[in-house]
Order: C-alpha cells, then sequence, then structure tokens
C-alpha cells in the first residue's frame, strides 16, 4: 500500500523531443506528488509537485498530470535539452510529512 | 539561506566501527528526515524527528542504526558496527511543518556517502 511504481527506469530522448515518466500509487490516502531532480554525486532537488485538487500543473517546461481514479501521475519535459539530464523521481505523500518515493528514472537527452 | 547541511560528506569506515552523520536542517524548519540511496535505486526512507522526538522510525534497521535531534545541534545518524552492505549515500531532508502548505515539503541536502571496507 505504500509503494510508488515508476516507469521506465531508464529514457534516452532526442533533443527537442518530449520526455514523459510514469508513476502509480496505492494508498489513496496520500495527497501530495512531487517530482525530484538529481544530478550525479548531488542531493534531489524538488522540480515540481501537485495536489489532488488539480489535474494539471505545469512550470516552464514541466508538466504534472494526475489521474486520480488511475491513481496515476506523470511529468513531462518539453523541448528537452541535454542539461535536463539527470534521474528523475517521483514520490507520494499524506498527512505525515514523509515521503515514499518511486524507483528512479534516468534520462539522457542527447545533443 | 545556507540550506540543508550535511558532513562528512565522504566518509570511509572498516567494518565494525561507527559511523555518524550529521545534518543541520535549513533556518525555520523542524523536521529532519533521513534516507538512504544505494546505487542505482531510489530513496528509502528511514526516520522522521523533530526536535527531541522520534516521530516515525519505522524505516530503520532493528540493530546498529539510531537517530537523534537533540534540542540543540544537528540531527545525528549513528550506524554502529557497520558492515559493508551499509555503504550508501544517506541523505537528510528538511520541512517546516508537518501540516498546511508546507507539510511534505521536503528540502534535501547534498548527502553523506558512507564506504564500508
Amino acid at each position: 500500500q505504500q509503494q510508488v511504481k515508476q516507469s521506465p527506469q531508464s529514457l534516452i530522448v532526442q533533443k527537442g523531443g518530449i520526455s514523459i515518466i510514469n508513476c502509480a500509487y496505492e494508498n489513496t490516502a496520500f495527497d501530495y506528488f512531487p517530482w525530484y531532480q538529481q544530478f550525479p554525486g548531488k542531493g534531489p532537488a524538488l522540480l515540481i509537485a501537485i495536489r489532488p485538487d488539480v489535474s494539471e500543473k505545469k512550470e516552464g517546461r514541466f508538466t504534472i498530470s494526475f489521474n486520480k481514479s488511475a491513481k496515476q501521475f506523470s511529468l513531462h519535459i518539453m523541448d528537452s535539452q541535454p542539461g535536463d539530464s539527470a534521474t528523475y523521481f517521483c514520490a507520494a505523500g499524506g498527512s505525515q510529512g514523509n515521503l515514499i518515493f518511486g524507483k528512479g528514472t534516468k534520462l539522457s537527452v542527447k545533443p | 539561506n545556507a540550506g540543508v547541511m550535511q558532513n562528512p560528506r565522504h566518509l570511509v569506515r572498516r567494518r565494525g566501527q561507527e559511523a555518524r552523520l550529521r545534518c543541520s536542517p535549513m533556518k525555520g524548519h523542524s523536521h529532519v528526515y533521513w534516507y538512504r540511496q544505494l546505487p542505482e535505486e531510489g530513496l528509502k526512507f528511514m526516520v522522521y524527528l523533530q526536535k527531541e522526538n522520534i516521530i516515525d522510525e519505522s524505516g530503520m534497521p532493528k540493530e546498529r542504526f539510531s537517530a537523534e535531534f537533540p534540542k540543540e545541534g544537528p540531527s545525528i545518524l549513528r550506524i554502529q558496527q557497520v558492515v559493508r552492505g551499509d555503504s550508501a549515500a544517506y541523505f537528510c531532508a528538511s520541512s517546516p511543518s508537518i501540516s498546511g502548505a508546507g507539510a511534505n515539503v521536503l528540502t534535501f541536502g547534498a548527502g553523506s556517502r558512507l564506504t564500508v571496507l
């Protein structure tokens, strides 16, 4: 019930393309869904987050789509750039403050 | 605002020694979380603390691992009698509150990388 499943494990996209990463959760008590970006040797950094009262949130080239009935959410990176190459983690959290993370997606954007 | 500060950034220990990892939360944050990241894997929750209180330690191994967040000073994750399987990156995160808009908004430090020889 506490799991967050993330796919794909790795993703290669051409510069200018769209990167799409998907996550699914089980616990309906989760009410906060962030995405974190991590570069090698660094800590995860909050990229964008959504709460279940909206179905989509956009910040620049990054969009979260949220499907409450399916218990799924996804990250779309438009116009992907080589500088976006990193590992992306989805997460889910509830009232306790703790976050449960997916296993990560390693994104490579080819020039 | 210096962010979440972790030290040491790298720590090498021999099997059987003790490892102490320190974390100072962001200014104004009173909640600290510890996560462990194994190579090529996600972040696994270990423990959640407030000042002088352990709120949730459901992710902590039953033996050898302990955490504290004293009234004064940083939070400390302590691993006694380290084994090779403890080699990992340990990340600390902090948040400003447990409820309202700030709940769940975790800011991570750069991590402490433990290598056990």
